[in-house]
């Protein structure tokens, strides 16, 4: 079974600074990745996702994310946030042999201080 | 072009009874998800549905229920209520499944 955890809850930083939220991730098989982004009162929408390739993934918004396999991780990264960019992200994971069923992680919730 | 469609945006409903929530996807998308999202527990995959068909389902209860029409949209069925389903719940929808998935803006349940 597939598992995800994102080891902040909650990320504090000021506007301009670089941020980095961390994601882990477990699976015997092979995985895709994806970081979704919930902004106050609105849905999720995705910022980015690794199906395969570089590991390194550039997504909407300035944000990137690295997939390491040997440390199966995920981290999502930006390097100067906004004060837009205050919200919950979530890391996610499907499996290539069960793609249709994703796991999410508990989501960190980023905020922005000027 | 229209994004995912979730109705009713709220619900309120008493223990024991049933609630239907209804999801329409994104036009030519074919999978269709449901997600719990009780707070403090993240998203919680419920369901999953393909070409009308219950592909796989997450850990609920079985009063936990839907199905997918020839139109490819959804309708989640939670039969005999309580406290604790109440949450936001997710629909989301892909062109395929492990493909991008698009959410829609969710229905709130409340079970009182």
């Amino acid at each position: 079974a597939q598992s995800v955890t994102q080891l902040d809850s909650q990320v504090p930083v000021f506007e301009e600074a670089p941020v980095e939220l961390r994601c882990n991730y477990s699976s015997s098989v092979s995985v895709y990745l994806f970081w979704y982004v919930q902004y106050p009162n609105q849905g999720l929408q995705l910022l980015l996702k690794y199906l395969s390739g570089s590991t390194l993934v550039k997504g909407i918004n300035g944000f990137e994310a690295e997939f390491n396999k040997s440390q199966t991780s995920f981290h999502l990264r930006k390097p100067s946030v906004h004060i837009s960019d205050t919200a919950e992200y979530f890391c996610a994971v499907s499996e290539w042999t069960n793609a249709g069923k994703s796991t999410f992680g508990d989501g960190t919730t980023l905020t922005v201080k000027p | 072009e229209a994004g995912v469609t979730q109705s009713p945006t709220h619900l309120i409903k008493t223990r024991g009874q049933q609630a239907t929530l209804r999801c329409s996807p994104i036009s030519g998308h074919t999978s269709v998800y449901w997600y719990q999202q009780a707070l403090g527990l993240g998203l919680q995959f419920l369901l999953w549905y393909d070409e009308g068909e219950e592909r796989n389902r997450g850990n609920f209860p079985p009063r936990f229920s839907g199905r997918q029409f020839p139109n490819y949209s959804s309708e989640l069925n939670v039969n005999a209520l309580e406290l604790e389903d109440s949450a936001l719940y997710l629909c989301a929808s892909s062109l395929a499944p492990g493909d991008t998935q698009y959410f829609g803006p969710g229905t709130r349940l409340t079970v009182l």
